[in-house]
């Protein structure tokens, strides 16, 4: 089945900095790529997807890479605030007919220290 | 209702003992799944139900987990001979099927302590 690895597990920066997230995925035939912040105390919510037909998709400050080829993928925050201090979850997931099953990284606490 | 509803919030229990996990999905939400997250761990996926077929079972830790899924709706997740290591946050969400997007709506979770 799949298996996803994130990395770093923690992650601290100055205020206005970036910040970079990584994961890995196993299943070649994974096509889903989401991402969820959980705030403490809070539920986990979505942030940023991508689909395996794109290579790049930016929000504002948000923005996701996927390279298929090396089964990777990233978050990249810019300019960051305190408020964007959380848990940050990668996922994949092989969507086929509806078919979604999603799973998760082991997260990465952001702390943005102002 | 407006989100996905779990219940009970809190659960405190003692080993040995068998507890239920409630979670009510957002309305029309065909797809609905549980996960598990330990003290500061990642989302460790249980169960995945899909419409009316066959559920996923493949991340349930042993055969003291069963989860079942009524009506297509509300779903109950049952864990027999509690043991310590069971405690964790239980967390339920859904989604819509054939949307654009696949995202996941989670619940607020059930804390459930095993003493």
């Amino acid at each position: 089945g799949e298996n996803v690895e994130q990395h770093p597990s923690t992650l601290s920066v100055q205020e206005g900095d970036s910040a970079v997230i990584k994961c890995t995925y196993s299943d070649s035939a994974s096509n889903y790529f989401p991402w969820y912040k959980q705030e403490l105390g809070k539920r986990p919510q979505l942030i940023i997807d991508i689909r395996s037909n794109v290579g790049e998709k930016k929000d504002q400050r948000i923005a996701v890479t996927l390279n298929k080829t090396a089964k990777h993928f990233s978050l990249h925050i810019t300019e960051t605030q305190p408020e964007d201090s959380a848990v940050y979850f990668c996922a994949a997931s092989k969507t086929s007919g509806g078919y979604n099953k999603l799973i998760f990284g082991a997260g990465t606490r952001l702390a943005v220290h102002p | 209702g407006a989100g996905v509803s779990q219940s009970p919030s809190n659960k405190v229990t003692e080993k040995g003992k068998d507890v239920e996990l409630r979670c009510d999905p957002i309305s029309g939400h065909t797809a609905l799944y549980w996960y598990r997250q330990s003290l500061g761990q990642g989302l460790e996926f249980l169960i995945y139900f899909q419409g009316n077929s066959a559920p996923d079972k493949s991340g349930l830790p042993s055969d003291r987990f069963s989860a079942e899924r009524t009506g297509g709706s509300v779903s109950t997740l049952t864990i027999q001979r509690t043991q310590q290591e069971d405690s964790a946050v239980y967390l339920c969400a859904s989604s819509l099927v054939g949307g654009s997007s696949g995202e996941l709506f989670f619940g607020e979770g059930s804390r459930l302590t095993v003493l």
